[in-house]
């Protein structure tokens, strides 16, 4: 058990739908990463939040967007779904941006039908 | 960050050492090695890292060589629960991102 939480665990939505998926990080730590991780490869990095601010961000168009709250949680907003969009959706959480290990949670599995 | 090369598969018996190799042969002087495993269907699980000298947890050991340009991980004593896909990855000192690559698919038999 790492700490870090994430909700809802399935997920099944339609193309062209919005989806919000959180996050809830180890205690302590203020950095939260966020990875895709389509079946049979290994996770993408789609980006990581420090202190509430985007703080590099991977191959991923912008309809993949993030918030970080005060308490560090944090979102993973997908508009316009496509079915390519269908994966493990995994976040991870940091003491601190930089080569501090992460941290994962046991992901969100969305499916786009 | 500096690519890496992994075995796709290994087996290795249960209760003996499984080494698991990894090749980076780009890597720069500021760039760790860090080493995730995912079980099936769970979040990656950090191992361990290093810069250049050997490391031991209580998990696994780190062998990096001289030259880093390669690196081994090693479970002395291998179980079934160890079972897994394994991750190398280079990642810079300033790097904020982990780069997975297809990993080793390690099978512990009985």
């Amino acid at each position: 058990e790492t700490g870090v939480t994430q909700s809802p665990t399935h997920l099944i939505k339609t193309r062209g739908q919005q989806v919000t998926l959180r996050c809830s990080s180890q205690s302590g730590h203020n950095t939260v990463s966020w990875y895709q991780q389509a079946l049979g490869q290994g996770p993408q990095f789609i980006f990581q939040y420090y202190r509430e601010e985007e703080n590099g961000r991977g191959n991923f168009p912008p309809r993949f967007s993030g918030l970080q709250f005060p308490n560090y949680s944090s979102e993973l907003n997908v508009n316009a779904l496509e079915l390519d969009d269908s994966a493990l959706y995994l976040c991870a959480s940091s003491l601190a941006s930089g080569t501090y290990e992460q941290y994962f949670g046991p992901g969100t599995r969305l499916t786009v039908t | 960050d500096a690519k890496t090369t992994q075995p796709p598969s290994m087996d290795c018996a249960e209760g003996r050492a499984a080494n698991l190799p990894c090749n980076h042969s780009t890597i720069s002087g500021n760039e760790y090695v860090y080493w995730y495993r995912q079980i099936h269907s769970q979040g990656p699980q950090y191992i361990i890292h290093g810069l250049k000298n050997n490391e031991t947890n209580e998990m696994a050991s780190l062998i990096i060589t001289e030259d880093r340009k390669s690196s081994t991980l090693i479970l002395p004593h291998a179980t079934l629960r160890d079972t897994a896909v394994y991750y190398c990855i280079v990642r810079a000192a300033a790097g904020n991102m982990l780069t997975f690559g297809g990993g080793t698919r390690l099978m512990v038999k009985p």
